[in-house]
C-alpha cells in the first residue's frame, strides 16, 4: 500500500524567508502524481502545486517550487519570499495514474509565519 | 462558479442518530469522494465513486453508507453515528481526465 509521511508536524519561518517542507512516500508504482496541498484556517484545501512523476523538471508556481526526487521517494516544497497568507496546514498526496481513485495523505505540517 | 458543494458546515449530533451530509457538484465530474480529516492522521478516504451507481469502499469506510444515483450528488450517510466518527469530513470530485480533485468546504461533525 502506498503511504506519505511528512516528519515536521509544525514549521516556522520569518515573514520574507524561506522555508522547505518535507515529504517522502513508498510506492511500487512508476506512474503517479504527487501534490502539495494548502489548508488555511477557512478549512478550504487549495492545490498549491503538483508533480507528474514520468516528468524529471521539478515543477514551480510563482513562489513555491517542489524537489522532487524519484530515486529517494522525496518530495519537498519549497516557499521563497515566505508572506503572512501562507500560514496554514500543508498537505503533501501522492494519487496513482491508473486504478484505485484516491488521494493518500501525509499527516500534515502547520506552517507560522512570524510578521 | 464551478464548486462542490457541502452541507452543512457544522452538525452536532447524538449517538446513534441518524445523519445524512450531502455533497453536490456542478461540474459534470465522474469521480466523487468522501474523506475524513483527523489530526495526525491527514485525510483518509472513506468511500469513493467512479460513476453513477458505482461505488466502493476507501480505507475506513465503517459505520458509513453513500450512494450516487446522479452524477452530481454523493451524500454520505451515518447510519448510528457514534463518537469516533466526530471528525471533518471533505467532499471531493474531478473529471476522469483531470489530475487534481475539488473540494467541499469541509463539515465539522461532532457526536455527543
Amino acid at each position: 500500500a502506498q503511504t506519505v509521511t511528512q516528519s515536521q508536524p509544525e514549521m516556522s519561518v520569518q515573514e520574507a524567508e524561506t522555508v522547505t517542507l518535507s515529504c517522502t512516500y513508498d510506492t511500487s508504482e512508476s506512474d503517479y502524481y504527487l501534490f502539495w496541498y494548502k489548508q488555511p484556517p477557512s478549512r478550504q484545501m487549495i492545490l498549491v502545486i503538483r508533480q507528474e512523476a514520468y516528468k524529471q523538471q521539478n515543477a514551480t508556481e510563482n513562489r513555491f517550487s517542489v524537489n522532487f526526487q524519484k530515486a529517494a521517494k522525496s518530495f519537498s516544497l519549497k516557499i521563497s519570499d515566505s508572506q503572512l497568507g501562507d500560514a496554514a496546514m500543508y498537505f503533501c498526496a501522492y494519487r496513482r495514474i491508473a486504478g484505485a481513485q484516491k488521494l493518500v495523505f501525509g499527516q500534515g505540517t502547520r506552517l507560522t509565519i512570524n510578521p | 462558479e464551478a464548486q462542490v458543494t457541502q452541507n452543512p458546515r457544522y452538525l452536532i449530533t447524538v449517538t446513534g442518530k441518524k445523519l445524512t451530509v450531502t455533497c453536490s457538484q456542478n461540474m459534470n465530474h465522474e469521480y466523487m469522494s468522501w474523506y475524513r480529516q483527523d489530526p495526525g492522521l491527514g485525510l483518509r478516504q472513506i468511500y469513493y465513486s467512479m460513476n453513477v451507481e458505482v461505488t466502493d469502499k476507501g480505507d475506513v469506510p465503517e459505520g458509513y453508507k453513500v450512494s450516487r444515483k446522479e452524477k452530481r450528488n454523493f451524500p454520505l450517510i451515518l447510519e448510528s453515528p457514534s463518537p469516533n466518527q466526530t471528525s471533518l469530513y471533505f467532499c471531493a470530485s474531478r473529471a476522469r481526465a483531470n489530475y487534481g480533485y475539488t473540494f467541499g468546504s469541509g463539515t465539522r461533525l461532532t457526536v455527543v
